[in-house]
């Protein structure tokens, strides 16, 4: 499976536009990409995926690039409970793999007042 | 979104006891669900797959005589760790997804702290 490199750590002011960008250049044609969030002590929390067209939901909005070999996750207006590990992760659509979720170290974003 | 449950949320236990966890889809049909696991500081491992019906398939390392998996229906898998060890306390976490031709959406419990004494 693809693998995926994130900043560790991130800060935004509340309110503000927090951009999550994710590196995945070995992805493969078949492969989504899926952004997970874990707040502290809680089971990840599924936010969006996709797969070559860029992708909004009413939580945020996912940017990838033409080549697919990153993403970016938008968060247009921070809250203080957006505070959480946000995990990009690659994973196939078929085969012996389908479904694994393969979770790297995300990024830590802390959002303040 | 769907929902995955897990119980219990919270277990301690003497070594040498065996533990079961619980983790049901609740508004849909899992053909296949996850088990993870999650020490501190750390990131989420894969442990096992499971899908309904058949034998689960467990990930490099993972002792399958100790964390026994059975996947009985389309709702419910459950983790059984076997004559825990202080070693074995950890967050342990399911997720469930649908499956389908197309991408499969997984969704995650709650997560269960196990704490080995």
């Amino acid at each position: 499976d693809a693998k995926t490199t994130q900043p560790p750590s991130m800060d935004c002011a509340e309110g503000r536009a927090a951009n999550l960008p994710c590196n995945h250049s070995t992805i493969s044609g078949n492969e989504y990409v899926y952004w997970y969030r874990q707040i502290h002590s809680q089971g990840p929390q599924y936010i969006i995926h996709g797969l070559k067209n860029n992708e909004t939901n009413e939580m945020v909005s996912l940017i990838i690039t033409e080549d697919r070999k990153s993403s970016t996750l938008i968060l247009p207006h921070a809250t203080l409970r957006d505070t959480a590990v946000y995990y990009c992760i690659v994973s196939p659509a078929g085969g012996t793999s389908y479904g694994k979720l393969t979770f790297g170290q995300g990024t830590i974003l802390t959002v303040h007042p | 979104g769907a929902v995955v449950s897990q119980h219990p949320s919270r277990v301690i236990c003497k070594s040498g006891t065996s533990v079961k966890i619980e983790c049901r889809s609740l508004d849909f049909q899992a053909t296949t669900m996850f088990w993870y696991r999650q020490f501190p500081k750390q990131s989420l491992m894969l442990m096992a797959t499971s899908n309904e019906g058949s034998k689960a398939t467990y990930e490099q390392g993972v002792e399958k005589d100790k964390f026994l998996i059975n996947h009985a229906s389309l709702t419910l898998s459950t983790l059984t760790v076997t004559s825990a060890h202080p070693e074995d306390s950890s967050f342990y976490i399911c997720s469930a997804g649908s499956g389908g031709v197309s991408t499969d959406t997984q969704y995650f419990g709650p997560g269960t702290r196990l704490t080995v004494l």
